[in-house]
């Protein structure tokens, strides 16, 4: 089955405990990239990846950083959590290749973090 | 102004009902238009691309409006299933970097 699967699902840490929410994708898209959603605010991108060892800041990037050693895996990364990295968190990816799937994300079941 | 904005409702219509959604987007250059939905807690879903002359799939109906700037989604005889939030997402420069999501408009569906 296609599909994106992140880890964990639901994760509650403490302050500055370091942290590593995996991503992975088994349908070789070339894009991959994580979003945050909080209430009002809708799903505000972090960081995107175009391809291995290509990604770059999206719009709320602070205190998070990403790898793409490989291109199924995506994982976020945040070294010193604080508490308003609260979210729901999805990871996504999606070809890039032209044709009309090209924009068509598909999600992850979102992982859900509390920053104590 | 936001890339995209909806009108976050909650929308409370009765079974049977149509009920319509607008989405404005500020970007004059941009390419794609997508409906998302997403049930509570979970992932959004693709429920539909938006092409220019309109797009109908069932009991759902997408339209752009590239002169006024907005996309709208139409579902007639609502389903208590149809309950949950839907998500306006625009490819802002047709790049394949970014979709700009709107906030989302909550819809239930009462019996």
């Amino acid at each position: 089955e296609a599909q994106v699967t992140q880890n964990p699902r639901y994760l509650i840490t403490v302050t500055g405990k370091k942290l590593t929410v995996t991503c992975s994708q088994n349908m070789n898209h070339e894009y991959m990239s994580w979003y945050r959603q909080d209430p009002g605010l809708g799903l505000r991108q972090i960081y995107y990846s175009m391809n291995v060892e290509v990604t770059d800041k999206g719009d709320v990037p602070e205190g998070y950083k990403v790898s793409r050693k490989e291109k199924r895996n995506f994982p976020l990364i945040l070294e010193s959590p604080s508490p308003n990295q609260t979210s729901l968190y999805f990871c996504a990816s999606r070809p890039t290749s032209g044709f009309s799937g090209a924009n068509v994300l598909t999600f992850g079941a979102g992982s859900r973090l509390t920053v104590l | 102004r936001k890339e995209v904005e909806q009108d976050p409702g909650p929308f409370n219509v009765p079974e049977g009902a149509t009920v319509a959604f607008n989405c404005t987007y500020s970007n004059s250059a941009s390419q794609s238009f997508f409906w998302y939905r997403q049930d509570c807690r979970k992932e959004p879903k693709l429920l539909m691309s938006v092409y220019s002359s309109g797009n109908e799939d069932g009991r759902f109906t997408a339209q752009l409006n590239r002169a006024s700037q907005y996309i709208s989604l139409l579902i007639r005889d609502s389903k208590l299933s149809d309950s949950a939030t839907y998500l306006c997402v625009v490819n802002p420069s047709g790049s394949a970097r970014q979709l700009t999501f709107g906030s989302g408009t909550q819809l239930t569906v009462l019996p």
